[in-house]
């Protein structure tokens, strides 16, 4: 699987818009980005995913770069219960290995009153 | 829907003792995953497994680990003996196949926080 890489971590203001970025370099032209987040005390929770268009759902939106080599998730209006564990990874979405979800360190993001 | 379900959620146990994490994942579902969470490893894939079959272990640590999963509602993680180097939070998760190759995501439960002392 291709490596991430992101800061460890980041702040941001209530009722800001939070950007955490992502770096992919070595990403392959299968792979897909997707990004899951982590409260703590509880389990990794699926954010979103894409693969070279920009996407948006409810939750947040991911720019991915026109060469794929890094992309931005980005939380609209952050609030308090925010304040999580982001981890961005790429895997294939299909074929053999498409199962593995491999976590790096994430970016703890901090959203302040 | 009620989620993935773990049990026990929290676990205090003497080295060497047995230890069995269960999990019931939503139903429909026909991914399980176990995974492990430490400070110093972060978040491992120990075991998955596919319509109840074992797919990929080789995140299993040793031989003490085992992981079953007799029908497509249940699935057990067993230690046997335990010892202190696997206090870990332990999740489950599951997901379903949407079409052809894709899947959904996986749903993770809310994990099992294992102390041996």
């Amino acid at each position: 699987d291709a490596k991430t890489t992101q800061p460890p971590s980041m702040d941001c203001a209530e009722g800001r818009a939070a950007n955490l970025p992502c770096n992919h370099s070595t990403i392959s032209g299968n792979e897909y980005v997707y990004w899951y987040r982590q409260i703590h005390s509880q389990g990794p929770q699926y954010i979103i995913h894409g693969l070279k268009n920009n996407e948006t759902n409810e939750m947040a939106s991911l720019i991915i770069t026109e060469d794929r080599k890094s992309s931005t998730l980005i939380l609209p209006h952050a609030t308090l219960r925010d304040t999580a564990v982001y981890y961005c990874i790429v895997r294939p979405n299909s074929g053999g290995s498409n199962y593995k979800l491999t976590f790096g360190k994430g970016t703890l993001l901090t959203v302040n009153p | 829907d009620a989620g993935v379900i773990q049990s026990p959620r929290h676990e205090v146990t003497e080295m060497g003792q047995e230890v069995t994490l269960r999990c019931k994942p939503i139903s429909g579902h026909n991914s399980l995953f176990w995974y492990r969470q430490t400070m110093m490893r972060g978040l491992e894939l120990l075991i998955y497994f596919n319509n109840n079959v074992p797919i990929d272990d080789s995140g299993m640590p040793e031989d003490r680990f085992s992981a079953k999963m007799p029908n497509a509602s249940f699935s057990t993680l067993k230690i046997q003996p335990s010892e202190p180097r696997d206090s870990a939070v332990y999740f489950c998760a599951s997901r379903t196949k949407v079409a052809g190759d894709d899947f959904h995501e996986q749903f993770f439960g809310p994990g099992t926080r294992l102390t041996v002392l």
